[in-house]
């Protein structure tokens, strides 16, 4: 079936370094490729996303790249800081619109050492 | 960006009774909604595809008798949680996407006790 891997399952970094975070994916349809954080309790919120239509996309200090002939992806957070302590997924996604469904990694708990 | 309501966000029951969950799509109409379980430290494993007017899709391995879906609305899917067990104590939530983007309600912290 559908399956995503996510590494490492926890990753602890001084303030300032960068922290990379990789996916696999096995459904080669998958066409979407967000990625949320998520505090303790709370519900998932999107940092950043990709389409399968592009290599690589940036928003400030997070980065996301993606190899679709190798179905993997990474996040990569520059100059991080304690406040991106956090659990954080992946997703690979497929379908139409309003109706795409999501595969989510096991997760990555990133801890920022001040 | 769009707003998912979830409710309730805590609750507690004893063994064997029922309990509904409600997800709400507060600003835009969704065909269909996902509800996910989350165990502590784990990630949002997906248990099924609501859809609106129709059956829900069952993930491999959820109980469709255990865990009811009604997507009676373009706006409202209700999962109940029938003849709770310990077992079932769990964080669930729900999305529904809009476009591709999905947006997720706030969790429900289900205990059985």
């Amino acid at each position: 079936g559908e399956n995503v891997e996510q590494h490492p399952s926890t990753l602890s970094v001084q303030e300032g370094d960068s922290a990379v975070i990789k996916c696999t994916y096995s459904d080669s349809a998958s066409n979407y490729f967000p990625w949320y954080k998520q505090e303790l309790g709370k519900r998932p919120q999107l940092i950043i996303d990709i389409r399968s239509n592009v290599g690589e996309k940036k928003d400030q200090r997070i980065a996301v790249t993606l190899n679709k002939t190798a179905k993997h992806f990474s996040l990569h957070i520059t100059e991080t800081q304690p406040e991106d302590s956090a659990v954080y997924f992946c997703a690979a996604s497929k379908g139409t619109s309003g109706t795409y469904k999501y595969i989510f990694g096991t997760g990555t708990r990133l801890k920022v050492l001040a | 960006g769009a707003v998912v309501s979830q409710h309730p966000s805590r609750v507690i029951c004893k063994s064997g009774t029922s309990v509904k969950i409600e997800c709400r799509s507060l600003d835009f109409q969704a065909t269909t909604m996902f509800w996910y379980r989350q165990f502590p430290k784990k990630s949002l494993m997906l248990m099924a595809t609501s859809n609106e007017g129709s059956k829900a899709t069952y993930e491999q391995g959820v109980e469709k008798d255990k865990f009811l879906i009604n997507h009676a609305s373009l706006t409202l899917s209700t999962l109940t949680v029938t003849s709770a067990h310990p077992e079932d104590s769990s964080f669930y939530i729900c999305s529904a996407t809009r476009g591709i983007e999905a947006f997720f309600g706030q969790g429900t912290r289900l205990t059985v006790v």
